[in-house]
């Protein structure tokens, strides 16, 4: 079974203050992992997707990198307008099309 | 960049009732659409997974009597909760990916919070 572990819960930073996001995975073969910001009351935007170990993708203030047990979201001096949940989901083989989302992370960055 | 448009973003219905969401992809073709169920502070739990032409597939647990899908198009998919009752009550989502843009990861509507009073 695809498991998707976020970790930490919850982030509080101050403005300007750099951190990382984890996302650890269990799956039969990756076919692909994303990273999603969702806003309250919103739907999720999709940020980037990471194929295989090594890749790493940037947008911005944000930094998606891979390895074969997991994936980090760095956010390099973030702003007030980052703060919202983080969410990482694997899409796998033996799951079709079909995404498992981890519980998120919520991230409040304080002016 | 593709773009999937859920409506209505808000409804109220009174228990017993039925309501329609319509989940469109507005400047693509998806032949597949997903439906999420979102408590607060909690993660997507899918539902089904929407197949243009063909019957839903259900995840484990989700009644099919309950929520029906239809996906009559290669743009709309609709979810209608019938008989709703007050546990219904929670955010609906839905998803789709456009054929060969990987690089894009899946779409998601805006969502629609169903309130069953």
């Amino acid at each position: 079974e695809d498991q998707v572990t976020q970790s930490p819960e919850a982030l509080r930073l101050q403005e300007g203050e750099s951190s990382s996001l984890n996302c650890s995975y269990t799956v039969s073969g990756l076919r692909g992992l994303f990273w999603y910001r969702q806003d309250p009351g919103k739907g999720p935007e999709f940020l980037f997707t990471l194929y295989s170990a090594g890749e790493e993708k940037e947008k911005e203030r944000l930094k998606a990198t891979l390895t074969k047990k997991e994936s980090f979201l760095h956010i390099t001096a973030p702003k007030p307008e980052d703060s919202a949940t983080y969410l990482c989901a694997v899409q796998a083989p033996t799951s079709g099309s079909r995404l498992t989302f981890g519980e998120g992370t919520q991230l409040t960055v304080n002016p | 960049g593709a773009v999937v448009s859920q409506h209505p973003s808000r409804v109220i219905c009174k228990s017993g009732t039925s309501v329609k969401i319509e989940c469109r992809s507005l400047d693509f073709q998806a032949t597949t659409m997903f439906w999420y169920r979102q408590f607060p502070k909690k993660s997507l739990m899918l539902m089904a997974t929407s197949n243009e032409g063909s019957k839903a597939t259900y995840e484990q647990g989700v009644e099919k009597d309950k929520f029906l899908i239809n996906h009559a198009s290669l743009t709309l998919s609709t979810l209608t909760v019938t008989s709703a009752h007050p546990e219904d009550s929670s955010f609906y989502i839905c998803s789709a990916r456009e054929v060969g843009q990987s690089n894009y990861g899946y779409t998601f509507g805006s969502g629609t919070r169903l309130t069953v009073v």
